[in-house]
């Protein structure tokens, strides 16, 4: 079957570092995607990875290794506007989006 | 810069009713998705589209059905509303064929069953 792993939730401090990581299963691999998705809104694109290695933009970086099965979005200098569910999500061989459940993310000041 | 627009936001049904949940795109893509969001699970695609007149089965796609007459609407319909069918209804929308391309989301529909 295919599966998505993520924390469920995280804490970290404002102004700090925090890395949330995603392990995948799936049939087959067309790309990674990351979403910020804040309470009761609508998810928002993030980052897109595709090939190994690290992609960076601004505050965000996202990190994929193809042979693991594995990526991790890195967010630094921590804002409390950052606290929202941060999702993982695979695009198989059919090019469909398998998504992970999401891990929270809460700031504390 | 409506992007993707849902309606209703908020909806209550009794068990059995029927009802057609709306979305609108107007940024010209040709797919379009309608996924639920239940607590502690990922998304799950129900339908999707890709193009005017065409529409495919996603990953729980039993009682629920979809149009896409137009290209910029997308319509979600439950027959005969089921309490499982309490969720939270999304949907999105991407351009055509590349697959880096992201897919954009209306803000929601909230829907309990009682």
């Amino acid at each position: 079957g295919q599966n998505i792993d993520q924390p469920t939730e995280m804490t970290a401090t404002e102004g700090a570092i925090v890395q949330i990581n995603c392990t995948y299963q799936t049939s087959g691999f067309n790309g990674l995607f990351w979403y910020q998705q804040h309470a009761g809104e609508a998810p928002t694109f993030l980052s897109y990875n595709v090939l190994d290695g690290l992609e960076e933009k601004g505050r965000f970086s996202s990190f994929l290794s193809r042979s693991k099965g594995y990526s991790y979005l890195l967010l630094k200098e921590l804002q409390m506007k950052d606290s929202a569910s941060y999702l993982c999500a695979v695009t198989d061989s059919n090019y469909q989006l398998i998504w992970g459940a999401g891990t929270k993310l809460i700031i504390k000041p | 810069n409506a992007g993707v627009t849902q309606t209703p936001k908020f909806r209550v049904l009794k068990t059995g009713q029927s009802m057609t949940l709306l979305c609108a795109q107007d940024m010209n893509h040709e797919y379009m998705y309608w996924y639920r969001q239940d607590p502690g699970m990922g998304l799950r695609l129900i339908h999707y589209s890709v193009g005017e007149g065409t529409t495919a089965k996603g990953e729980v796609p039993d009682g629920y059905n979809v149009s896409r007459l137009k290209k910029q609407n997308f319509l979600l319909g439950l027959e005969s509303a089921a309490p499982s069918q309490t969720s939270v209804y999304f949907c999105a929308s991407s351009r055509q064929g590349e697959v880096y391309q992201p897919q954009h989301f209306g803000d929601g529909t909230r829907l309990s069953i009682l």
